[in-house]
C-alpha cells in the first residue's frame, strides 16, 4: 500500500528552530509537498521537492532525499502564528496526492 | 483568502436530509477535488475533475454525488448519510489533475450528521 508518516504533534519554542519529518512509501514519486493549515481554515501550500537537496524559502525551508524516501520541513526563528499542523503529501505516479495525517505543532513562549 | 470558496461553512443535517455543498474557484483552473478530512486522519481523496470530467473516484459510497457543471463549479450533494460521515469537506482546485498540481484549497464545510 501507499503511506505517509509524519509525528503526530511537536512542542517547540518561541523563536527556536524545528524539523518535521515525513518518511513515504508510494507507487511512484512525482514530488513532494508541504502545506500549512491552520486550525479551522484550508490548508495553503509552503513547498514542493522533486530533486533532493534543500529548498530555502525565507525562515522555511524543506529537504528531500528520493533514495531514502523521506523529507523534512525546517522552521526557524518560531513565531506564535506558525502554531498549525503541517501535512507532508507525495504526488504519485498517477499524480495522485497521497496524504499524511500532519503534524500539529505547538509554539510555546 | 485562497481564491477558492465553499458554501455553507457549516451544515447540520438528519440522516434523511438531502444537501448539497458548493465550491467555486476564481483562479481559472481547470482540475477540481473533494476530499474528506477527519480528525487525525490523512485527507481522503474523494473525487477528481478534470475539465468537467470525472477522472477519480476513490470507491466513495453512492451517498454522496458529485456534481462539475463547468471548470469554475463544483457541488457535492450528499443524501441519506451517516454519523461517520461527520467531517471537514475541502474542495480543492489546480491548473490541471496531472503534472505539477499544486492544488488550492477552500475553507472546507463542517459537516455533522445526526
Amino acid at each position: 500500500g501507499q503511506n505517509i508518516d509524519q509525528p503526530t504533534e511537536m512542542t517547540a519554542t518561541e523563536g527556536a528552530i524545528v524539523q518535521i519529518n515525513c518518511t513515504y512509501q508510494t507507487s511512484g514519486f512525482n514530488g513532494l509537498f508541504w502545506y500549512q493549515q491552520h486550525a479551522g481554515e484550508a490548508p495553503t501550500f509552503l513547498s514542493y521537492n522533486v530533486l533532493d537537496g534543500l529548498e530555502e524559502k525565507g525562515r522555511f525551508s524543506s529537504f528531500l532525499s528520493r533514495s531514502k524516501g523521506y523529507s523534512y520541513l525546517l522552521l526557524k526563528e518560531l513565531q506564535m502564528k506558525d502554531s498549525a499542523s503541517y501535512l507532508c503529501a507525495v504526488s504519485n505516479s498517477n499524480y495522485q496526492l497521497i496524504w499524511g495525517a500532519g503534524t500539529k505543532l505547538i509554539i510555546k513562549p | 483568502e485562497t481564491g477558492v470558496t465553499q458554501t455553507p461553512r457549516h451544515l447540520v443535517m438528519g440522516m434523511t436530509n438531502k444537501k448539497s455543498l458548493k465550491c467555486e474557484q476564481h483562479l481559472g483552473h481547470n482540475a477540481m477535488y473533494w476530499y474528506k478530512q477527519s480528525a487525525k486522519k490523512p485527507l481522503e481523496l474523494m473525487f477528481v475533475y478534470n475539465f468537467k470530467e470525472q477522472t477519480e473516484n476513490n470507491s466513495v459510497p453512492s451517498r454522496f454525488s458529485p456534481e462539475c457543471p463547468n471548470s469554475s463549479h463544483l457541488f457535492l450533494h450528499l443524501h441519506t448519510l451517516q454519523p461517520e460521515d461527520s467531517a471537514l469537506y475541502l474542495c480543492a482546485s489546480s491548473q490541471g489533475a496531472g503534472d505539477y498540481n499544486e492544488q488550492f484549497f477552500g475553507p472546507g464545510t463542517r459537516l455533522t450528521v445526526l
